[in-house]
């Protein structure tokens, strides 16, 4: 079954500071991964995703993501982050089974930025 | 486009209460999502709708949940005889496009909370 990781539960950044969200995934064949965003009383916001090709992926908001099939793995990164760059961030991967849609997703990190 | 709008944003109720929940979807997206999201982790997979059509319930959706999508527009999530372990973020998304390369678009959630 497919699964993902991200092994740190919090972080937390000084404003201005690079940012590197580690995201690690099971999958038997070639993913669909992605990266999420979710602010306090809001729903999920997709920041970019990677299908195939060019493996460095760039997003939303100055994010970008490398997948590395050797280490199966999506880390997000940010060269300099901002106070609103605080929320929770959740990294998929999918699809699974005959649901081309459906993903699975990891239990995300929570990131607090210090001024 | 006002994206995708769920309601109500809260619900308390007693155990043993049934609750109804509406999500509509960006109109035009043929797909429609349920996820659920408890505290510190990150959405589930529930069910899923292709125009009208429930193609895939999870199996956390037990026989108390019921969904549907008349006439492939609004959907809602009926949960009959609430306990207190259904708790949590109800999420809803939607979606067109290829399947599984297409971007989910999440509702804002609907929280429940059963005494």
């Amino acid at each position: 079954a497919q699964s993902v990781t991200q092994p740190d539960i919090h972080i937390t950044v000084s404003e201005g500071a690079s940012l590197e969200l580690r995201c690690n995934y099971s999958y038997g064949a070639t993913p669909y991964l992605f990266w999420y965003v979710q602010s306090p009383g809001q729903g999920l916001q997709l920041l970019l995703k990677y299908f195939s090709g060019d493996t460095l992926v760039q997003g939303i908001k100055g994010f970008e993501a490398e997948f590395k099939r050797s280490q199966s793995s999506f880390n997000l990164r940010k060269p300099s982050v901002h106070w609103s760059d605080a929320a929770e961030y959740f990294c998929a991967v999918g699809p699974e089974g005959t649901n081309a849609g459906k993903s699975t997703f990891g239990d995300g990190t929570t990131l607090t930025v210090k001024p | 486009d006002t994206g995708v709008s769920q309601n109500p944003r809260h619900k308390i109720t007693k155990r043993g209460q049934n609750v109804t929940f509406r999500c509509d979807p960006i109109s035009e997206h043929n797909r429609l999502y349920w996820y659920r999201q408890t505290l510190g982790q990150g959405p589930e997979f529930l069910t899923y709708f292709q125009n009208e059509a429930q193609l895939e319930k999870s199996r956390l959706l037990s026989d108390r949940f019921s969904a549907e999508r008349p006439k492939g527009s609004f959907s809602t999530l009926e949960i009959q005889r609430t306990e207190q372990g259904d708790s949590a973020m109800y999420l809803c998304a939607s979606s067109t496009g290829l399947a599984g390369q297409e971007t989910q678009y999440f509702g804002p959630g609907t929280r429940l909370l059963v005494l």
